[in-house]
């Protein structure tokens, strides 16, 4: 058990547009997920700690109108990347803590994005 | 505030050998440890966690790792390497109070040869 799962796997979409990346606890409810960002051949960067049915908690220099995140279920999370960049392209980690549980996150297999 | 250090950015080993990736990290308490492992383009497996009581603990694919309070370490050890290992690994320590993500380190590259 304890699967997250992530979609799309890979997105490539124009400058100025949005992107809608879905993270989903499969056999769990999560209360927290987390979205990690992560530049190649580089560590995690945790961007903001998203709480169901509150607003999200953005690290600092994260900007939250850019990054916009929706935790609307115990399973599923949302990030949003708006009027996307090319320096938006990265690969996006989300993780889900279950609710009730302490220490353990489980880990998406992550979104690449591509801003053309 | 917790951080972990991974000293050696990429090792390369050969198929057969031992291995040891080591990570330090600095946290107030006793921290939970964990050691992930990512093949390219691909999210975080967990190889294996330290939350309390023995600190030699097992992990899945033959990894192990040593908690060592006195050396802030945590170091992952395998004694006989696969090709399939190659990967990338990260050390990482949380959560804490206040903070329930989890901090990682800048992970170390393994390369093994044949």
């Amino acid at each position: 058990g304890a699967v997250v799962s992530q979609h799309p796997s890979r997105v490539i979409c124009k400058s100025g547009t949005s992107v809608k990346i879905e993270c989903r606890s499969l056999d769990f409810q999560a209360t927290t997920m987390f979205w990690y960002r992560q530049f190649p051949k580089q560590s995690l960067m945790l961007m903001a700690t998203s709480n169901e049915g509150s607003k999200a908690t953005y690290e600092q220099g994260v900007e939250k109108d850019k990054f916009l995140i929706n935790h609307a279920s115990l399973t599923l999370s949302t990030l949003t990347v708006t009027s996307a960049h090319p320096e938006d392209s990265s690969f996006y980690i989300c993780s889900a803590a279950k609710t009730g549980g302490l220490y353990e996150q489980y880990f998406g297999p992550g979104t690449r994005l591509t801003v053309t | 505030a917790q951080s972990v250090t991974q000293p050696d950015i990429h090792i390369t080993v050969s198929e057969g050998a031992s291995l040891e990736l080591r990570c330090n990290y600095s946290y107030g308490a006793t921290p939970y440890l964990f050691w992930y492992v990512q093949s390219p383009g691909q999210g975080l497996q967990l190889l294996l966690k330290y939350f309390s009581g023995d600190t030699l603990v097992q992990g899945i694919k033959g990894f192990e790792a040593e908690f060592k309070r006195s050396q802030s370490s945590f170091n992952l050890r395998k004694p006989s390497v696969h090709w399939s290992d190659a990967a990338e690994y990260f050390c990482a320590v949380g959560p804490y109070t206040g903070r329930r993500a989890l901090t990682f380190g800048s992970g170390t590259r393994l390369q093994v040869q044949p």
